[in-house]
């Protein structure tokens, strides 16, 4: 099983749809999570940092099981502008933080 | 503010033909990483450094160099190059315990024929 693991989509949405993504993650030790945002060609971005009580940041909310072991993305009113691949990732504390990237999921949004 | 400085963007080796990409970072970051990305599988480590003289191999390291002689920069150095190695490479930095919140440089796009 792979330590991230991400719906690649996909999604194809209309403007101003709501549009959710789920990540799973293997390792129950794992510590810290973010969301990333990659633009074609791009570099990845850092989106959002996931807390365990949940946190929004405008259009975008942000929750984390750790029960379940999964992460979840919202984002709300779609922009065109939102059209990216999304990166899950998830740290685990060993030697050093180790830092692990699920494959990332494709969005568009239509007009 | 540059971040972190990627260069080349983009280069073709031959099969052998060895190089280094060039990484540099300017907010005095102690975590320094070298990522490969590839089509479906995400982003692989390549070698890390946690700060100036210090570097370890992470999840894929076979064929690649590296050293850490400044806190500002980290070059990869490909010493052999193969077909396998055709990918975009991504440069990263990030403060010290901040875990998982990199800053990325624009990348490089290696072509190996």
């Amino acid at each position: 099983r792979k330590e991230v693991e991400q719906d690649p989509g996909p999604f194809n949405v209309p403007e101003g749809a709501t549009v959710a993504f789920n990540c799973t993650y293997s390792n129950s030790a794992s510590q810290s999570f973010f969301w990333y945002r990659q633009d074609c060609r791009k570099e990845p971005k850092l989106l959002m940092s996931v807390y365990s009580s949940g946190n929004e940041d405008g259009r975008f909310t942000a929750q984390l099981n750790r029960a379940s072991q999964y992460i979840s993305l919202l984002i709300r009113d779609s922009k065109l502008s939102d059209s990216a691949t999304y990166l899950c990732v998830v740290t685990l504390k060993t030697s050093y933080d180790k830092v692990i990237f699920g494959p990332g999921t494709s969005l568009s949004v239509i007009p | 503010n540059a971040g972190v400085t990627q260069t080349p963007k983009f280069q073709v080796l031959k099969t052998g033909q060895s190089m280094t990409l060039q990484c540099a970072q300017d907010m005095n970051h102690e975590y320094m990483s070298w990522y490969r990305q590839d089509p479906g599988m995400g982003l692989r480590l390549i070698h890390y450094s946690v700060g100036a003289g210090i570097t370890d191999q992470g999840e894929v390291p076979n064929g690649y160099n590296v050293s850490r002689s400044t806190t500002e920069d980290f070059p990869l150095r490909l010493l052999s190059a193969a077909p396998s190695q055709t990918s975009v490479y991504f440069c990263a930095s990030t403060p010290s315990g901040s875990g998982g919140g990199y800053t990325f440089g624009s990348g490089t796009r290696l072509t190996v024929v």
